[in-house]
């Protein structure tokens, strides 16, 4: 089945750590993304690509980084610059319509 | 930058009634998608609306698109409790990505 496969589901980070959360895809799509949902709140873009070896910058990108080599695969780093980096992230892909999300990764800073 | 507007922000209704949800655009969108998530789960695609004044059924869910092409509405009628989730409208910036609005959470009591 084609889909999008995000880990770790729960992933725990310590202050002044970078961790690397993994988005892979399946389904061909040129177009991905990344977004961070906070409790109750609605999904702000990180980061975006449309084609292998090109990103960029969305709404909320201050702390974060992303690579692009292959087109299955969009991998999303949380730096230590990124202040307040506990959220729900998901990855999403999709040329048109609508957007395929993965089951996303939830961060936690202990 | 684009914004999208979501009311309400909460609505709890008994299991029976209708549900609607409104989405303010700051500015004409090409078209408009409407996602689900479900509590702990992530967004899913449900519908495109393109055209001016369209109207689309799925079901008991009724989607409006204003004929501006500013506004939208997603229309539940009698709700049932697997109608239970957030739901986002989303709208596209230059480069295709979707901004998405504040959601509507729906609690639907038995």
């Amino acid at each position: 089945d084609g889909g999008i496969t995000q880990s770790p589901k729960y992933l725990f980070r310590k202050e002044g750590q970078n961790v690397t959360l993994s988005c892979e895809q399946n389904l061909n799509h040129d177009a991905m993304y990344w977004y961070r949902q906070d409790p109750g709140q609605g999904l702000r873009l990180i980061y975006y690509s449309q084609i292998v070896n090109d990103f960029q910058k969305g709404d909320i990108a201050e702390g974060y980084s992303v690579s692009r080599e292959k087109k299955e695969s969009f991998p999303l780093t949380v730096t230590s610059a990124q202040k307040n980096p506990t959220a729900f992230y998901l990855c999403a892909s999709g040329d048109s319509p609508g957007y395929t999300f993965g089951s996303g990764t939830r961060l936690t800073v202990v | 930058g684009q914004q999208v507007m979501q009311i309400p922000q909460y609505q709890h209704v008994q299991e029976g009634e209708d549900f609607t949800t409104y989405c303010n655009s700051s500015t004409t969108l090409s078209n408009i998608q409407w996602y689900k998530q479900r509590p702990g789960g992530h967004p899913v695609f449900l519908i495109q609306l393109v055209k001016s004044g369209e109207v689309k059924k799925q079901k008991r869910l009724t989607f409006q698109f204003g004929e501006a092409k500013k506004n939208s509405s997603l229309h539940i009628t009698a709700t049932q409790t697997t109608d239970v989730g957030t739901y986002f409208c989303a709208g596209p910036g230059s480069a295709r990505q979707l901004t998405f609005g504040s959601g509507t959470q729906l609690t639907v009591l038995p």
